[in-house]
């Protein structure tokens, strides 16, 4: 199996504050994770790759001093969203890529509810 | 830049009644396909990767084709709890380990 769990499932902050979410793979190891962001009714969004040992790489538009991303080992990575506000609230999914073969498959993890009041 | 274009973006189906999901592609350097079913406030499920043109493989009532623009899932006989959305990503060649993914198709079957 390939099983990714995120924590925690949902989140209520207040604005300013900081929010830390972790991804963890339970049963392999990932050398690179995913994080994503999701609007309702809209497909992912990928933010950003972070690859084990090294500096996130953030797509366009994505500001990395506010989401810092922190890969210390080959099964966590996590995601801190800092000095949240309203406009951060959203569905966070983070993947890790298992590779077996010459194939890498994303394995997602349940995803994180954050709500910035 | 590689694309992913799904269709139909919403599909209603009797239970029981067989249809296909169609998910577009133009990419440089296919090396995967891949097939995702996420339900609502959940994260993707993984179902399949196609690798090459021809290549089929199935899961239960689900099957997935590829061709060299296409890939099908096809759903045979479905049931209510097929209902989610069905997430369509490609990885080509010039991504490291990147997905695109299409903008889904939302199935509900009704019982």
């Amino acid at each position: 199996g390939a099983v990714v769990s995120q924590h925690p499932s949902r989140v209520i902050c207040k604005s300013g504050t900081s929010v830390k979410i972790e991804c963890r793979s339970l049963d392999f190891q990932a050398t690179t994770m995913f994080w994503y962001r999701q609007f309702p009714k809209q497909s992912l969004m990928l933010m950003a790759t972070s690859n084990e040992g090294s500096k996130a790489t953030y797509e366009q538009g994505v500001e990395k001093d506010k989401f810092l991303i922190n890969h210390a080992s080959l099964t966590l990575s996590t995601l801190t969203v800092t000095s949240a506000h309203p406009e951060d609230s959203s569905f966070y999914i983070c993947s890790a890529s298992k590779t077996s073969g010459s194939t890498d498959t994303q394995y997602f993890g349940p995803g994180t509810r954050l709500t910035v009041l | 830049e590689d694309q992913v274009t799904q269709s139909p973006e919403a599909l209603r189906l009797q239970e029981g009644e067989s249809s296909s999901l169609n998910c577009s592609y133009t990419v440089s350097g296919l090396r995967g396909l891949f097939w995702y079913r996420q339900d609502p406030g959940k994260g993707p499920e993984f179902l399949f990767t196609l690798y090459s043109a021809g290549e089929e493989k199935e899961k239960e009532r689900l099957k997935a084709t590829l061709t060299k623009k296409e890939s099908f899932l096809h759903i045979t006989a479905p049931k209510p709890e097929d209902s989610a959305t069905y997430l369509c990503a490609v990885h080509g060649s010039g991504s490291a380990r990147q997905l695109t993914f299409g903008s889904g198709t939302q199935l509900t079957v009704l019982p």
